[in-house]
């Protein structure tokens, strides 16, 4: 109940498609969801969240689509650029933040 | 400059050794957590702590210890009874409650000789 699943584990993307990365959760407790974005070497940093009471998130070429029936939410990067190169772990936790939960985390690769 | 700092940025240490490992944040953050990140495995905490001189295990905290006696520290001791310790270790913080973002250091790479 506990875990957070993610899909794909590694995924190659032209430059200027559309990356798109899954997780699904079973604890419905769950109430806050965000994405970290990790490069090499370096800490993970937050790039958006979501709460459960919105189906979607918008904050430039990066986009959480959330729902909540499925127990499922997705992180879609449009306009994908060899910058973007990084591992990407989707969380979620209880009481709007605090322990997080991660998943196994994406290895997203842009070719030029 | 705010944010978090580990230190040191690469650890060597022999089979039966105790060693520590530095978490040092000045968010004025109440919160704080780490992690042990291994290939394949996403972040996994180990230990977090809500407020000074308490904190509460994660989901793999055998073979590790902390202690937090400074709201800004937040040490983590890998004993000699943890059985695979060579990892990318990850200290955290966040406000509490409704911690929200929580703010990542740049990591330790521990590596067992």
């Amino acid at each position: 109940q506990q875990q957070v699943k993610q899909s794909p584990q590694s995924l190659i993307v032209q430059k200027g498609g559309i990356s798109i990365i899954n997780c699904a959760y079973e604890n419905t407790a769950f109430d806050y969801f965000p994405w970290y974005q990790q490069f090499p070497g370096k800490g993970p940093a937050l790039l958006i969240a979501i709460r459960p009471d919105v189906s979607e998130k918008k904050e430039g070429r990066f986009t959480i689509s959330f729902n909540k029936s499925a127990k499922q939410f997705s992180l879609h990067i449009m306009d994908s650029q060899p910058g973007d190169s990084a591992t990407y772990f989707c969380a979620a936790s209880r009481d709007q933040g605090g322990k997080l939960i991660f998943g196994q985390g994406t290895e997203l690769s842009v070719k030029p | 400059d705010g944010g978090i700092t580990q230190s040191p940025k690469y650890l060597f240490r022999k089979e039966g050794q105790n060693v520590t490992l530095s978490c040092e944040q000045n968010l004025n953050h109440d919160a704080m957590y780490w992690y042990r990140q291994d290939p394949g495995q996403g972040l996994r905490l180990i230990y977090y702590s809500q407020i000074v001189n308490d904190f509460q295990k994660g989901d793999i905290a055998e073979g590790y210890s902390v202690s937090r006696e400074k709201k800004e520290s937040f040490p983590l001791t890998v004993t000699s009874a943890q059985k695979n310790p060579t990892a990318f270790y990850l200290c955290a913080s966040s406000i509490w409650p409704n911690g929200g973002e929580q703010f990542f250091g740049p990591g330790t790479r521990l590596t067992v000789l």
